[in-house]
């Protein structure tokens, strides 16, 4: 059936940069997009942006343009998300999460990556 | 990009009913019919519950309810059970292809 692997927990140094996966299996890759959802501990989930996977197309939330970059690597069905400029604030759980095509709800989820800042 | 309002925390006892507000603008949950809710228990993955103000997903209870007046969504759960116990946030599809999330309500059941 249709999943999201994400990549392993991470621990990075304020000012640093992660990068994480999210790669899908059991459906077509492209016709979906993938949105990131950030959860920091005991808070609240906070939408970051999406991307469109087969031609590349990026929004995001205000809240983070010009520190994410979201990426694709559609012949490994793999979507990335890069934040950078890390401070503890950034400390959260990362999650991507698969929208049914053409609408805004989100029916398949990854089961999180922890991103740890501390220095 | 604000958050949409929620309460912090409601509660109610089993077999009651209750109802969780997700208040936006026009340019969110005022002017689309995509509110969406989500129900997370602590330590796991978000579960879509509610799509599209008042569409159920198949599998999710019919006791759990949607519906949007203006710019106020709601979320309504009759007939509490203990397993209702979790935090539930709404999310609405905002102007120029972004979304935006609530900051969630903590339900507890007495």
């Amino acid at each position: 059936q249709a999943q999201l692997v994400q990549s392993g927990p991470d621990v990075k140094k304020p000012g640093a940069s992660v990068k994480v996966s999210c790669e899908a299996s059991g459906y077509s890759f492209t016709d979906y997009s993938i949105h990131w959802v950030r959860q920091a501990p005991g808070h609240g989930l906070e939408w970051m942006g999406w991307i469109n996977l087969s031609n590349g197309y990026t929004r995001f939330s205000q809240n983070f343009q010009g520190r994410v970059t979201l990426t694709r690597d559609t012949s490994a069905s793999t979507a990335y998300m890069e934040l950078n400029n890390l401070g503890s604030a950034d400390t959260a759980v990362y999650y991507c999460a698969r929208p049914v095509p053409g609408d805004w709800y989100f029916d398949l989820w990854g089961r999180g990556t922890l991103v740890t800042v501390s220095s | 990009q604000s958050a949409l309002t929620q309460p912090a925390s409601v509660s109610g006892s089993p077999g009651q009913s209750i109802t969780i507000s997700c208040t936006g603008t026009s340019s969110d949950v005022g002017g689309y019919n995509l509110v969406s809710w989500y129900q997370q228990h602590p330590g796991k993955v978000p579960k879509l519950i509610i799509y599209e103000v008042t569409k159920r997903p198949s599998g999710v209870s019919n006791r759990f309810s949607g519906s949007k007046s203006a710019n106020t969504a709601s979320l309504t759960i009759s007939g509490l059970q203990a397993e209702d116990e979790a935090d539930y946030y709404c999310s609405s599809y905002v102007d120029s292809s972004t979304l935006v999330f609530g900051g969630g309500t903590k339900l507890t059941v007495l």
